[in-house]
């Protein structure tokens, strides 16, 4: 079955340390999305990338880094310089055309402890 | 820029009754609207969407939900509520934001189905 796999599902981070949350699809789509979800918030974009070797800033970039070297594959890196990142983070792909909506994974819980 | 807003943070409602999540929005040009459901510590799930044509539209799991233009809504019912429809409902809109297409998601209605 075709779909969006994030991993892992939970992860715990020490002060000061750079992190990377794994975002794969098998669905051939070209357009990928990192989100970050917090209560009561709903979810903010923090990334985008439309295809393969490039990538946009979202709503709320800071402190986060993202690669897009294969169509499949769109890894978040959660850095130092990310004060709160304590969070669920969501990662969605889109079909041609945006009519059927995305397509999302099933999160990755990070926590600092 | 395209925005959505969903006014109430928690609908409760008792199982067996009508189940109604309210949404508006803003976008400029013709709305592309969708329904999203999340369960705990899980991604959204589609629901349905109005892209064009009926505006009352039906989607999974008993859902349906009915374009208003006039009054730029699109609220989310279900004519009898189930414990199991207790979860996180997301209503998002197509548009345009610096320069790129992309789904804006309202905050979310956490939805309490009370057997």
């Amino acid at each position: 079955d075709g779909g969006i796999t994030q991993s892992p599902k939970y992860l715990f981070r020490k002060e000061g340390q750079n992190v990377t949350l794994s975002c794969e699809q098998n669905l051939n789509h070209d357009a990928m999305y990192w989100y970050r979800q917090d209560p009561g918030q709903g979810l903010r974009l923090i990334y985008y990338s439309q295809i393969v070797n490039d990538f946009q800033k979202g709503d709320i970039a800071e402190g986060y880094s993202v690669s897009r070297e294969k169509k499949e594959s769109f890894p978040l890196t959660v850095t130092s310089a990310q004060k709160n990142p304590t969070a669920f983070y969501l990662c969605a792909s889109l079909p041609p055309g945006g009519f059927d909506g995305y397509t999302f994974g099933s999160g990755t819980r990070l926590t600092v402890v | 820029a395209q925005s959505v807003a969903q006014p109430e943070d928690q609908v409760n409602v008792a199982e067996g009754n009508p189940l109604t999540v309210k949404c508006t929005y803003s976008v400029s040009g013709n709305p592309y609207l969708f329904w999203y459901v999340q369960y705990p510590n899980r991604g959204l799930q589609f629901l349905l969407k109005y892209i064009t044509g009926d505006n009352l539209v039906k989607g999974s799991y008993g859902f349906e939900a009915e374009f208003n233009k006039s009054q730029t809504s699109f609220h989310l019912k279900k004519p009898s509520a189930l414990v199991s429809d207790s979860a996180l409902y997301f209503c998002a809109v197509w548009g345009r934001s610096h320069g790129n297409n992309r789904l804006a998601f309202g905050k979310g209605n956490q939805v309490v189905v009370i057997p």
